[in-house]
């Protein structure tokens, strides 16, 4: 199975900073990688497919980069609305595992 | 308005089975395959597996083979995930997904989930 990892496990920053979630996948899955948010008490919500592909409605403060085994999400001038804890997905092959989030919140 | 509308809470002894539904509307449902992602509280997201309707074959995360079932009824674009022989840890919320048919294969539309509650 392939392994999902995410740094940091958590980070506290200012609204308009900008904030990079790192994913490392245990083997190459090329860009089959996909990031979700999800707050409190409710469902997730794509963000991201295809490494750098952004989920249509969603705000262009967003962005992803990467490939093989090294992914980042990047929100750009963050806004109360983003704190929230986002984890990356790799779809390459099954299972479909996810990365153990990477909480956001506000300093 | 396109959406996936799961089943209400359930609670249940150690040892039963559950079965919660999932209920597309809004799109073609025969034409998108459905995933269940679990989440136990306080933890993180686990994929349980996913069906797909295109020839109906299912892929199970290898700890609940043989305990898992997914099911899809096209006349009524409804999902099922059943579980059997439940345990304390299998307490959890459970989400259902839809599979982008592109080739991420991303989970862009969700349920709203639905709580399976184990205790004796």
């Amino acid at each position: 199975d392939i392994q999902m990892t995410q740094s940091p496990s958590s980070l506290s920053a200012s609204v308009g900073d900008r904030v990079t979630i790192s994913c490392r996948a245990s083997q190459s899955i090329g860009n089959y990688l996909n990031w979700y948010q999800q707050k409190p008490g409710k469902a997730p919500r794509l963000l991201i497919f295809g490494t750098s592909s952004l989920e249509g409605g969603l705000p262009s403060r967003f962005s992803g980069s990467g490939a093989g085994t090294d992914f980042t999400l990047t929100i750009n001038s963050l806004q109360p609305e983003d704190l929230a804890i986002y984890y990356c997905q790799q779809s390459y092959s099954t299972p479909f595992t996810f990365g153990p989030g990477t909480k956001v919140d506000l300093k | 308005q396109i959406q996936l509308v799961q089943s209400g809470g359930e609670m249940k002894r150690p040892g039963a089975s559950v079965k919660v539904s999932c209920k597309a509307s809004g799109y073609s449902f025969i034409d998108y395959g459905v995933t269940w992602v679990r989440q136990a509280p306080g933890q993180g997201l686990e994929w349980m597996g996913w069906i797909s309707n295109y020839n109906g074959k299912t892929y199970y995360a290898q700890k609940l083979q043989g305990r898992v079932n997914m099911t899809t009824d096209k006349s009524t674009s409804t999902a099922y995930m059943e579980l059997r022989r439940l345990r304390s840890d299998d307490t959890a919320v459970y989400f259902c997904a839809k599979r982008a048919d592109d080739i991420w294969g991303a989970f862009d539309l969700w349920g709203q989930g639905t709580v399976v509650t184990v205790s004796s």
